[in-house]
């Protein structure tokens, strides 16, 4: 149990355009999930927090018109980056929660602007 | 601000040895305390999760939590080249109920054959 799964994997995309990228809990409801930034050689920097039906909670400096959240359901949350630039290239991860207070994290989508 | 502190290594130790990871974290109300291991490219990996002061076994993992000194602690035993990755140590903080963690900055470990 506890799969998170996330898509696109990978993505390629033009300088100014958005990318949408989905993450799915597959085994349980997810009532937090979280969203993730990680650049080369470095630690895992959280973004923001998404709640169903609620909107998200953005941590300091990242910006929330930018970084578009929606957990429309127990199971799903979506993040688009909008007017991507090379400085977003990155690994993006989400995680989900579950009442045990564990979070199990997907595989994470890595985003190249170009 | 709340703080995970890590070596950041790298670790090195040889196949069959006992590695030992360290933790400290600033936030003394913290109930809820976990190690993931990420290998590199990949996205982290849950291994142990503890809440209680003293041991944790699962396999040839030991998690160690000291609430009194702010202190959690990862033994492998008989440590495999495939054990070799970045190993995070995670404190949810207190007083949260929508589990939000932080991260220290890892431990490189490297299990030499």
């Amino acid at each position: 149990g506890a799969v998170v799964s996330q898509h696109p994997s990978r993505v390629i995309c033009k300088s100014g355009t958005s990318v949408k990228i989905e993450c799915r809990s597959l085994d349980f409801q997810a009532t937090t999930m979280f969203w993730y930034r990680q650049f080369p050689k470095q630690s895992l920097m959280l973004m923001a927090t998404s709640n169903e039906g609620s909107k998200a909670t953005y941590e300091q400096g990242v910006e929330k018109d930018k970084f578009l959240i929606n957990h429309a359901s127990l199971t799903l949350s979506t993040l688009t980056v909008t007017s991507a630039h090379p400085e977003d290239s990155s690994f993006y991860i989400c995680s989900a929660g579950r009442v045990s207070n564990e979070q199990f994290f997907g595989p994470g989508t890595r985003l190249t602007v170009l | 601000q709340k703080e995970v502190e890590q070596n950041s290594g790298p670790l090195s130790v040889p196949e069959g040895a006992i590695a030992s990871l360290n933790c400290t974290y600033s936030d003394r109300g913290s109930q809820s305390f976990f190690w993931y291991r990420q290998y590199s490219g990949k996205s982290p990996e849950l291994i142990m999760s503890i809440y209680s002061n003293g041991d944790k076994e699962d396999g040839r993992f030991t998690a160690q939590l000291n609430k009194a000194s702010q202190y959690v602690s990862l033994l492998i035993r008989d440590s495999q080249p495939s054990d070799s990755a970045t190993y995070l140590c995670a404190v949810q903080e207190s007083g949260g109920s929508n589990y939000k963690l932080t991260f220290g900055k890892g431990t490189l470990l490297t299990v030499n054959p």
